[in-house]
């Protein structure tokens, strides 16, 4: 089954740091870009970056830059997204989805990490 | 960057009922818009890509149309599983932007 499969939820304190990951299954993991999309709750979704496997080239938001890192082990089909010193406005669901291309659509979606920051 | 407005931001509608949900860009984005459906607690799922082309699997009541900065959503039809929260998505140029979704509630 062709499918992303997400780490599991997370409650965290301010300050803290946290990877969560994303591995794909049933496909050619490399030659396809993995995505990371931000939805808080109640609210619509936002793309913070992409990452390409074969070669960990990545493109990410400006408004995501420098707040969390995107990576990938491509030995064993996992991306991940990582913050070093989380804030309580971090609090939301975390979508990894697949893309062909930067440009494309996103053609299989992960089912979602919900990472709670509080104190 | 690419600001995306969908409107409404929700309605009530009937099965059976013929739906329309638009999308504008804030720039000229030829046809790179997408449209993705995600049902709560759900990851969003897509419908149409590159403005008008059915993905894989989707029922052909969803249809979509439009070019530039003018986009269109169209379910023929309503169906109960239909009631859920539609998102435009331009795919024209980094940063990727999602309008603000649209909610389709049962009347």
């Amino acid at each position: 089954e062709v499918q992303l499969v997400q780490s599991g939820a997370e409650v965290k304190q301010p300050g803290e740091s946290l990877k969560i990951s994303c591995q794909g299954s049933g496909y050619s993991f490399s030659h396809y870009w993995i995505a990371w999309v931000r939805q808080m709750p109640g609210k619509g979704l936002e793309w913070m970056g992409t990452i390409y496997p074969r070669d960990s080239d990545t493109r990410h938001s400006p408004s995501f830059q420098g707040q969390v890192t995107i990576s990938v082990d491509k030995s064993i089909n996992t991306a991940y997204l990582q913050w070093n010193s989380l804030q309580a406005s971090d609090s939301a669901l975390y979508f990894c989805a697949r893309q062909e291309n930067p440009l494309f659509r996103f053609d299989l979606w992960g089912q979602g990490t919900l990472v709670t920051v509080s104190s | 960057d690419i600001q995306m407005t969908q409107s409404p931001s929700s309605l009530s509608a009937s099965a059976g009922d013929r739906v329309s949900i638009t999308c504008r860009a804030s720039q000229n984005i030829g046809t790179y818009l997408n449209w993705y459906q995600q049902k709560p607690g759900e990851a969003p799922k897509v419908l149409i890509y590159a403005s008008s082309n059915l993905q894989s699997g989707v029922p052909s009541r969803f249809s979509g149309s439009g070019s530039g900065t003018d986009f269109t959503l169209t379910i023929n039809s309503l169906q109960p599983e239909d009631f859920a929260t539609y998102f435009c998505q331009q795919s024209d140029r980094t940063p990727l932007t999602f309008g603000g979704g649209t909610k389709v509630e049962i009347k």
